[in-house]
């Protein structure tokens, strides 16, 4: 069974331009999370969809959206890019909200984004 | 708040002992976790407690839940040059059903 695939895994952008992350979960699985990952901050939380709806949302500023197609597929979008978006996105898929019966959430390696 | 705390940085000597310690603040948290992530990798579960035991034993790894302080440890036992790693503390909230992590601890081994 395949894992989470992120896609880019690496990315450079500069200020004030935008970004898509993609996010392809784990075969049947219908939750999909999104986390920032920075030295300083650790893993914050930024959203969860299931079933193509949001589910539960960080405390992000609203350049921060996604969005989770039919078949579970989920992209997050940065608009209006700040130096201090550079992080390691980090996306978790699941079978059901909040993780398994148990909570646990399956990884992605993440998407490094860099900006200039 | 929604904190999750731990210390960044720890520090051992391969054999013995490593203890990662973890604050949470919600009292209502059903199940509490141990992550690790390697370098350029994603997180892995390592292990989990829920909240209404105390310790649970996983092989070298010790969980033990205070839940009146809400304090979470992680020990592993005869730490190895494998487990330099970065290891996260998770809580799963009833409230809003999501999982909240803290900002990891970095695990390092000295020979």
């Amino acid at each position: 069974k395949a894992g989470v695939t992120q896609t880019p895994r690496y990315l450079i952008k500069t200020r004030g331009q935008q970004v898509t992350l993609s996010c392809s979960p784990i075969s049947g699985h219908r939750s999909v999370s999104w986390y920032q990952q920075t030295p300083g901050q650790g893993l914050q939380f930024l959203f969860e969809y299931f079933s193509e709806t949001q589910r539960n949302k960080g405390n992000f500023p609203g350049r921060f959206s996604g969005r989770q197609f039919s078949n579970s597929r989920s992209e997050m979008n940065v608009s209006t890019l700040e130096l201090g978006d550079s992080a390691l996105y980090l996306c978790a898929s699941s079978p059901t909200s909040g993780g398994t019966n148990t909570g646990e959430l399956f990884f992605g390696e993440g998407s490094r984004l860099t900006v200039l | 708040g929604e904190d999750v705390e731990q210390s960044l940085f720890l520090s051992v000597r391969e054999g013995d002992s490593s203890v990662i310690n973890c604050t949470y603040t919600d009292s209502s948290s059903t199940y509490l976790y141990w992550y690790k992530q390697e370098p350029g990798a994603g997180l892995q579960l390592l292990t989990y407690i829920f909240s209404n035991m105390d310790m649970k034993q996983d092989q070298r790894l010790t969980v033990l839940l205070n839940k009146k302080d809400k304090h979470l440890s992680l020990r592993i036992a005869d730490t190895q040059t494998g487990d330099s790693a970065i290891y996260f503390c998770a809580e799963r909230q009833s409230s809003a059903s999501k999982i909240i992590f803290g900002s990891g601890t970095r695990l390092s081994i000295r020979p």
